[in-house]
């Protein structure tokens, strides 16, 4: 697609619940990162996929979070057992190669409002 | 680790003044730099960027250059406008991480008339 596309762009959920953010690359980027924006903070790296290799996965907070990308497009970010401190936006980004400084394409993101 | 430290906001400015937004960085290697622009209600849009030392980078009237003896990369603009009111995130890529970048906390801009 023209750009970095995110689903749901709100979501409202219950504590103790799952919920699965959906992140849909631009077409022909190898490399999916995605970070979180909590309120008054930065942004914080989650995981990073690039290609077939292995995601870096050292950002995510807790074994509860977790994160896929089928045939090296949309990826998923699952967040299991939701709590209060999840709440954040969640963007997404990608990129043309991993390995050179273009710059990211962000999403628009999800806010996540756990209740 | 890496890092990145950005003055502190909101700042406030009044329309055609001077804007500069500090930023400094801790990282091993030889990072790139980037600013990243969010306006209200909009998701994060690269600024401009620089990938060596005593590089500028510049976009619509924005600037930075990459200043390695003193670890910095504030960014300029000339004479600032309302629509400039955003937020403003300073970001390193360090050399050999994957292109993954660290964020500064970001430094909200707002020009009034």
């Amino acid at each position: 697609g023209a750009g970095v596309s995110q689903s749901p762009s709100n979501k409202v959920t219950e504590k103790g619940k799952d919920v699965e953010l959906r992140c849909d690359p631009i077409s022909g980027h190898t490399a999916l990162y995605w970070y979180r924006q909590s309120l008054g903070q930065g942004l914080e790296f989650l995981i990073y996929f690039q290609g077939n290799s292995a995601p870096d996965k050292s950002g995510l907070p807790s074994d509860r979070f977790s994160a896929e990308r089928t045939g090296g497009s949309v990826s998923t970010l699952t967040i299991q057992r939701t709590q209060q401190e999840d709440s954040a936006v969640y963007l997404c980004a990608s990129s043309l190669d991993g390995g050179q400084p273009y710059g990211y394409t962000f999403g628009s993101g999800t806010r996540l409002t756990v209740v | 680790g890496n890092s990145v430290t950005q003055m502190e906001g909101p700042v406030t400015l009044s329309e055609e003044a001077f804007l500069t937004i500090n930023c400094t960085y801790t990282a091993t290697g030889y990072p790139s730099l980037f600013w990243y622009v969010q306006y209200p209600g909009e998701g994060l849009q690269l600024l401009l960027k620089a990938t060596k030392a005593d590089d500028k980078g510049s976009n619509k009237g924005f600037e930075a250059t990459y200043r390695k003896e003193t670890t910095s990369f504030h960014l300029e603009k000339g004479s600032v406008q309302v629509s400039d009111s955003a937020v403003y995130f300073c970001a390193l890529s360090a050399t050999g991480g994957g292109n993954k970048l660290t964020f500064g906390t970001g430094t909200q801009l707002k020009v009034e008339l």
